[in-house]
């Protein structure tokens, strides 16, 4: 079985501090990982993906995430916070033996306070 | 540049009425779903399919059929609408080897 984990709902940062928005995920076989946001009222956006090689991603944005194999982690970063970052943020993870089931988070609200 | 289309924005059915959720993409993509958002619970899978004529379940299927007899199109269908039914609805497909989902912008439905 597949499975992500979001532990935090909510995530408040001051415009230009760094932020972390945290995954976890459980699969069997080789993960493919991916961070989606979405905006109010609008469907989800893709962000960033692994799929192999470097464990640090580059994606839109300026947002980065890094794949830690060890630690099942994926979190999502990015330097210097905008006010126009906040969102919700989801997790997903599709194994490569699960066809196209891609499994997303529980979904993680970021607040960028002014 | 559409993308993928999803209409109605916004639904209210009755318990026990039927209707289609229409899902259009112009992006050639083999590769179709259907999620539900509920809030707290992120993204489910209702149905996927894989090309024109091939459609599977996803981890929550039941109360809803797909059908996909064109590339373009892939309509999810609410037979007997029932009260847990009330989520937004999200259309997305993809290309092959690329795992990038593209969405649609969603279907808001309540089933009073």
């Amino acid at each position: 079985a597949q499975s992500v984990a979001q532990p935090e709902d909510q995530v408040n940062v001051a415009e230009g501090n760094p932020l972390t928005v945290k995954c976890t995920y459980s699969v069997s076989g080789n993960p493919y990982l991916f961070w989606y946001v979405q905006y109010p009222n609008r469907g989800l956006q893709f962000l960033l993906k692994y799929i192999t090689g470097d464990n640090l991603v580059k994606g839109s944005y300026g947002f980065e995430a890094e794949f830690n194999k060890s630690q099942t982690s994926f979190h999502l970063k990015k330097p210097s916070a905008l006010v126009s970052d906040s969102a919700l943020y989801f997790c997903a993870v599709r194994g490569d033996n699960y066809g196209q089931n891609f499994v997303f988070g529980p979904g993680t609200r970021l607040s960028v306070l002014p | 540049n559409a993308g993928v289309t999803q209409t109605p924005k916004f639904r209210i059915l009755k318990i026990g009425q039927s209707m289609t959720l229409q899902c259009a993409q112009d992006m050639n993509h083999n590769y179709m779903y259907w999620y539900r958002q509920d809030p707290g619970m992120g993204l489910k899978l209702i149905y996927y399919s894989v090309g024109a004529g091939i459609t599977d379940k996803g981890e929550v299927p039941n109360g809803y059929n797909v059908s996909r007899s064109t590339t373009e199109d892939f309509p999810l269908r609410l037979e007997l609408a029932a009260p847990s039914q009330t989520s937004v609805y999200f259309c997305a497909s993809s290309s092959p080897g690329n795992e990038k989902l593209f969405f649609g912008s969603g279907t808001q439905l309540s089933v009073l």
